[in-house]
């Protein structure tokens, strides 16, 4: 079926610094997306959401960022810190899949001191 | 407080041997669902559900059954487990079918 890929499985970045992580969807029929992060030893939490009929949304130091022409995802963080270090996934819906998320295989953050 | 509870958190069985993990949501969400968790492959969705009594496949459905007679209760059943159900599992929940999901803390099985 389709997926939902990571670029680069880690990424480490000095405290302070913008954190980018990339992710490609190969479903152009999906009308929406989420980044979710998970910390070790926890279940994912939301970030940010995204639907197909905008190309950014900003929240709290994050923003999503959609390229529907060529199907690509991205997170920034400003400021990372210490307490981003986690891994971060993005997911998919399909369009008229009903709550059939697809996410990616995710991607390590790691802060430097 | 808001939460999505599964139990056991962790689970050594051995095969063929039948087990249930329950999952329960305090946030009257109509939609929940099951995911497994394996190194290099992500979340990948086991069932859905989008209201009592509604179930459906997701990716990976072979080997399990859920039920969902209540709207806040959605337990994943493996009627004879396998070692290649070895896997962390997330239940998860949501108030509208594109909308936030909600974990649990996860389930750590281990079938030997």
């Amino acid at each position: 079926g389709e997926s939902v890929g990571l670029h680069l499985p880690t990424l480490s970045v000095q405290e302070g610094d913008n954190s980018i992580i990339n992710c490609a969807y190969s479903n152009s029929a999906s009308d929406y997306f989420i980044w979710y992060k998970q910390e070790s030893g926890k279940g994912p939490q939301f970030i940010i959401d995204i639907r197909s009929n905008m190309d950014k949304r900003q929240g709290q130091r994050v923003t999503v960022l959609l390229n529907k022409t060529v199907k690509h995802l991205s997170l920034q963080i400003a400021a990372t810190q210490p307490g981003d270090s986690a891994v971060y996934f993005c997911a998919e819906i399909p369009r008229g899949y009903g709550q059939n998320f697809v996410f990616g295989p995710g991607t390590r953050l790691s802060v430097l001191p | 407080e808001a939460q999505v509870t599964q139990n056991p958190r962790y689970l050594i069985t051995v095969t063929g041997k039948k087990l249930t993990v329950t999952c329960s949501q305090n946030m009257n969400h109509e939609y929940m669902s099951w995911y497994r968790q394996d190194p290099g492959l992500g979340l990948r969705q086991i069932y859905y559900s989008m209201n009592v009594e509604v179930t459906d496949k997701g990716d990976v459905p072979e080997g399990y059954k859920v039920s969902r007679k209540e709207k806040r209760n959605f337990p994943l059943i493996l009627e004879s487990p396998s070692p290649n159900q070895t896997s962390l599992y997330f239940c998860a929940s949501s108030l509208e079918p594109t909308g936030e999901l909600f974990f649990g803390e996860g389930s750590r099985l281990t079938v030997l």
